[in-house]
């Protein structure tokens, strides 16, 4: 079946510091690939996005490849902030919109 | 106000205690998921329906039910609570003509079974 693995965290790094948080996947065909983020006290909320092969992502100064010769989808940001400090989420969906998301990724920037 | 809410929060409930989490959506979405979230395994689907007349399970749904009671209206419950089912539950929405797999989730119902 569909799955999603993600780099374990805790990740702690300072404010400035370069971001990678590995995702890859395993999926028959081609499934959309997603990044969610989910800030403390809150629901979980799609950060990017990309549908097909070689579609990049980006929101918010994050970005994220969708690269099927690796099957991986890394999140990365040039410089991160403390308000970038949250849990963020891997996912894939193929048809149906029945998410399956990885285990999830606790990132802290101190300033 | 939240687009989709969920209540309760917060719930604190005994072995073999039924309990009901509710959750209402203002998106005007036909979609409606319930998800739980453990720490280390990401979140699980345990049901999910497309319409007020479609009920589907999930990977997880053994213990749990669902209800739609009408489009904007969907609620988990737990027959009988047992101590493994303590987590965050999430209920979330989507579009159906959006096949981008984007979800509108709420900001969750912890759970508590003692």
């Amino acid at each position: 079946g569909n799955s999603v693995t993600q780099m374990e965290g805790p990740v702690t790094l300072s404010e400035e510091a370069f971001l990678t948080i590995n995702c890859t996947y395993t999926a028959t065909g081609y499934p959309s690939l997603f990044w969610y983020v989910q800030y403390p006290g809150e629901g979980l909320q799609l950060l990017l996005k990309a549908t097909k092969a070689d579609d990049k992502g980006s929101n918010k100064g994050f970005e994220a490849t969708y690269r099927k010769e690796t099957t991986s989808f890394h999140l990365e940001k040039g410089s991160v902030q403390v308000s970038d400090s949250a849990v963020y989420f891997c996912a894939l969906s193929q048809g149906a919109q029945k998410l399956v998301f990885g285990q999830g990724t606790r990132l802290t920037i101190n300033p | 106000d939240a687009d989709v809410t969920q209540t309760p929060r917060n719930r604190i409930t005994k072995t073999g205690k039924r309990i009901m989490l509710e959750c209402s959506q203002t998106k005007g979405h036909d979609r409606m998921y319930w998800y739980r979230q453990d720490p280390g395994l990401g979140l699980r689907l345990i049901y999910y329906s497309f319409d007020v007349k479609d009920i589907n399970k999930g990977e997880i749904s053994d213990g749990y039910s669902v209800s739609r009671q009408a489009q904007a209206k969907f609620s988990l419950s737990l027959e009988s609570a047992i101590p493994n089912q303590t987590a965050l539950y999430f209920c979330a929405t989507s579009m159906p003509a959006d096949n981008t797999g984007e979800l509108f989730f709420g900001e969750g119902s912890r759970l508590t079974v003692l």
